[in-house]
């Protein structure tokens, strides 16, 4: 079964508004969640590391404004897409890492705005 | 040049055919390497780790070359459910789960 549970698996949102993204870690504990975002036929790209207790690690050219993590306890991290616009149209997964190096990946969310 | 690059295909193969992706990277220091799957719009799932050694799973073989900087994945006998895109990630030294480096994926068709 899924170690990381991630919701909603899609979501279509009128332009302008926001929408939330949960990612849970099931019966285990992740300081650190990461989220990436998937274009059509692009790999995934590292939008930010997601910190307990403290504030996200956001990579270059990710608008901290506008994708808002929250990482509130040991189990659950949040992406808010603010102001969704349709450029914000994309897969968006996170992931917790595992002990030998790889990850556990949420389900991932197919975000359309429209 | 990209830090992890990928013949991204599209491979269409008949059933019962082996096929083999090759995947290349930057860092020569790169520590950690793996092979995941992932399906039309869903997660990416580990497949294999690939050790320095070369590792096999069942029909799955997984080799690393360091000397040329590339990781390979060969698969035997391909069934329908092998379609899939395959894509290579590597660890760069640091080490941190936070630098997972994916490629962008082989896109893998197994034909009746």
């Amino acid at each position: 079964g899924a170690v990381v549970s991630q919701h909603p698996s899609w979501v279509i949102c009128k332009s302008g508004t926001s929408v939330k993204i949960e990612c849970r870690s099931l019966d285990f504990q992740a300081t650190t969640m990461f989220w990436y975002r998937q274009f059509p036929k692009q790999s995934l790209m590292l939008m930010a590391t997601s910190n307990e207790g403290s504030k996200a690690t956001y990579e270059q050219g990710v608008e901290k404004d506008k994708f808002l993590i929250n990482h509130a306890s040991l189990t659950l991290s949040t992406l808010t897409v603010t102001s969704a616009h349709p450029e914000d149209s994309s897969f968006y997964i996170c992931s917790a890492p595992t002990g030998g190096g790889g990850a556990f990946f949420g389900q991932g969310t197919r975000l359309t705005v429209v | 040049r990209k830090e992890v690059e990928q013949d991204p295909g599209p491979f269409n193969v008949p059933e019962g055919a082996t096929v083999a992706f090759n995947c290349t990277y930057s860092n020569s220091a790169s520590q950690s390497f793996f092979w995941y799957r992932q399906d039309c719009r869903k997660e990416p799932k580990l497949l294999m780790s690939v050790y320095s050694s070369g590792n096999e799973d069942g029909r799955f073989t997984a080799q690393l070359n360091r000397a040329s900087q590339y990781i390979s994945l060969l698969i035997r006998d391909s069934k329908l459910s092998d379609s899939a895109t395959y894509l290579c990630v590597v660890i760069p030294p640091s080490g941190s789960a936070r630098q997972l480096t994916f490629g962008s994926g082989t896109q893998l068709t197994v034909l009746p």
